[in-house]
């Protein structure tokens, strides 16, 4: 079956430009999470959707940083006012359920290029 | 907080030569703990998962030990070819899902 898929591939924007980022889990999959790869800090947690829950938004960053998820599968990150230091690869993941006994499935990811 | 080390940061073997990979983590309340292998600008591919009351979990030449206890990962595999080059990162899972990942060990096996 299809795996977590992720759009775009590729995002270069000039600094002070809002991007949004987009995540198709693996469908029949409840959970679904936002994680930052970039140079410096490795890979990061931002954010986790569980069913109907209220997201844990814990990880992001800054009140530039936002994410939804529609009719409890696509999720769409958004960052506004893009600075160099968001630049960085984009990674969603889901899992069956949310608990960690659950494995996560990641997709390409985003890579982020901020000018 | 959890700190997650990956040693060594790189590696580089002979192709048929096995392969040690080592991970530890300081706090054994983990849930579980997972293998994961991420290609040169591509995402990341679980390998295994292993549960935090068992011990081992295997996959073809793959075999993945967990010591809670002791706070440590190995990611062995055998007979390794050059399709094994990657980059290997283990990640433990506490008691909810936040992914704490390590650094990652870079792989190159030479032809």
């Amino acid at each position: 079956g299809a795996g977590v898929s992720q759009s775009p591939s590729n995002k270069v924007t000039e600094k002070g430009k809002d991007v949004e980022l987009r995540c198709d889990p693996i469908s029949g999959h409840t959970a679904l999470y936002w994680y930052r790869q970039s140079l410096g800090q490795g890979l990061e947690f931002l954010i986790y959707f569980q069913g109907n829950s209220a997201p844990d938004k814990s990880g992001l960053p800054s009140d530039r940083f936002s994410a939804e998820r529609t009719g409890g599968s696509v999720s769409t990150l958004t960052i506004q006012r893009t600075q160099q230091e968001d630049s960085a690869v984009y990674l969603c993941a889901s899992s069956l359920g949310g608990l960690g006994a659950n494995e996560q499935f990641f997709g390409p990811g985003t890579r982020l290029t901020v000018l | 907080k959890q700190e997650v080390t990956q040693i060594p940061a790189a590696l580089s073997v002979p192709e048929g030569e096995n392969l040690v990979l080592n991970c530890s983590f300081t706090d054994s309340a983990i849930y579980n703990l997972q293998w994961f292998r991420q290609d040169p600008g591509k995402g990341l591919t679980s390998l295994l998962l292993i549960q935090s009351s068992q011990r081992e979990q295997t996959s073809g030449r793959l075999n993945a030990s967990l010591d809670k206890s002791s706070g440590r990962s190995t990611l062995y595999i055998a007979a390794s070819q050059p399709g094994d080059s990657a980059t290997y990162l283990c990640a433990v899972i506490p008691n909810d899902y936040k992914l704490s990942f390590g650094a990652g060990t870079t792989v190159t096996v030479r032809a």
